[in-house]
């Protein structure tokens, strides 16, 4: 069962604009959320965080936002540049799992120019 | 730049080979995770280790599957043996021991294709 989940299997956004990925979990442990951005070949790359105990985390470009009473976040890339056209993916994790990560389906991001 | 590799980074087999995948964490990290990714299940755990002892291997077929650590700088996923449904790209990924997940650092993948 996959307990945390990306609807969004693809997203187009013009250069400048704002990218709004979503991402949905179901388990209330799960109490620090992540995004991972993955280009063609390569591993998954740490992007983004967020503990349980906020609701918001930015870092440049990058925000995610974190809504616990309805089990979502969502993360803001503004301006959206064309390298940030890749496949991001949503984690989650909790304590008694030594950190392992469930992770979304993914989010392929297109930027155009 | 310390960087996690993994060999091989592409594997064409048979069904019924013998599969080993490795993995050199880096120096240092403590936790070594395995994940599967597949088109219909995404990204999901096989196993992970904390200073090379196995915690959590549920998610692996634990008839043909198996993850070792023989030492500190190598940690192994084995499949025997192969089946088509195994295809997929296998990740490495090693972290230190705390309180959050942002230390882990992802290898480049095994793309396993059994025929």
């Amino acid at each position: 069962d996959q307990q945390v989940k990306q609807n969004s299997p693809s997203l187009s956004v013009q250069e400048g604009r704002i990218s709004i990925l979503n991402c949905d979990y179901t388990n209330s442990m799960f109490d620090y959320f992540l995004w991972y951005k993955k280009y063609p070949a390569e591993g998954p790359t740490f992007l983004i965080s967020i503990s349980s105990i906020k609701d918001k985390n930015e870092d440049g470009r990058f925000t995610v936002f974190l809504n616990k009473s309805a089990k979502h976040l969502s993360l803001h890339i503004v301006p959206s540049q064309p390298g940030d056209s890749a496949v991001y993916f949503c984690a989650a994790s909790m304590p008694n799992s030594g950190y392992a990560l469930n992770f979304g389906k993914g989010t392929s991001l297109l930027v155009t120019p | 730049d310390a960087r996690v590799t993994q060999t091989p980074r592409h594997k064409v087999t048979e069904m019924g080979q013998e599969v080993t995948m490795r993995c050199q964490p880096i120096l240092g990290h403590n936790t070594v995770f395995w994940y599967r990714q597949t088109m219909m299940q995404g990204l999901e755990l096989l196993a992970y280790f904390r200073n090379r002892a196995p915690l959590d291997d549920s998610g692996m077929p634990k008839d043909r599957f198996s993850a070792e650590m023989p030492d500190a700088t190598l940690a192994t996923l084995k499949i025997q043996p192969s089946e088509p449904r195994d295809s997929a790209v296998y990740f490495c990924a090693s972290g230190l021991d705390v309180a959050t997940a942002d230390t882990q650092y992802f290898g480049p993948g095994t793309r396993l294709t059994v025929l």
